[in-house]
């Protein structure tokens, strides 16, 4: 159990709807990833944030966004969601940002679209 | 950009064998270096890290990897494979300095054990 906690575990949902993930970092960490693992794609960063500031993006379409809360949990919003969305999406945590802290990765959340 | 490849997408060995599993990155500059393993319905897990220094890692499991900079290579290895070894198994890449601090993972390789 790595301390990150995602829900919910599973999704399902039908074309052009919206979703919220949700992410609860481990405690103390500071920083939030949000990633995406797909079949296509493989695993692709999608988003950072860094006590509750946007810190960096990846390959996160504008139909999705993100946003890290006070108490430092995040949610990653999907809308108007396609087909190609249904992926699994992870949520990870570190103390601090930058690439040389130890990422904790949650159990993930599989989003279908049907 | 940063870039990893794995080149190959399944490998199996048998138990108790020893096992390599290759990872080559592109990438200008000294990187952060990564592997993680997935489980079957499990998120992922650090294995090992190599940031600077002595370029043979030690991490969790049994596993080592060594990190060759003119080979821009870093493969995991571990001398004999158990049957939970059986796994996907990613590299990645972290950019020192600035910018996104996303890690840049390779597609994975499925690690099937025989008995």
């Amino acid at each position: 159990d790595s301390g990150v906690t995602q829900t919910p575990k599973h999704l399902i949902t039908a074309t052009g709807q919206r979703v919220t993930l949700r992410c609860s970092p481990r405690s103390g960490d500071l920083s939030v990833y949000w990633y995406q693992q797909s079949l296509d794609q493989g695993l692709q960063f999608l988003i950072q944030y860094y006590n509750g500031e946007e810190r960096a993006k990846g390959n996160i379409l504008e139909r999705f966004s993100a946003q890290q809360f006070p108490d430092l949990h995040s949610e990653l919003n999907l809308s108007s969601l396609e087909l190609g969305d249904s992926a699994l999406y992870f949520c990870a945590s570190s103390v601090r940002g930058g690439p040389g802290n130890e990422q904790f990765f949650g159990p993930g959340t599989r989003l279908t679209v049907l | 950009a940063q870039s990893v490849t794995q080149p190959d997408i399944h490998i199996t060995v048998s138990e108790g064998a020893s096992l390599e599993l290759r990872c080559n990155y592109s990438y200008g500059a000294t990187p952060y270096l990564f592997w993680y393993v997935q489980s079957p319905g499990q998120g992922l897990q650090l294995l090992l890290k190599y940031f600077s220094g002595d370029t043979l890692v030690q991490g969790i499991k049994g596993f080592e990897a060594e990190f060759k900079r003119s080979q821009s290579s870093f493969n995991l290895r571990k001398p004999s494979v158990h049957w939970s070894d059986a796994a996907e198994y990613f590299c990645a890449v972290g950019e020192m300095g600035g910018g996104a601090d996303g890690l840049t993972f390779g597609k994975g390789t499925h690690l099937i054990i025989q008995p």
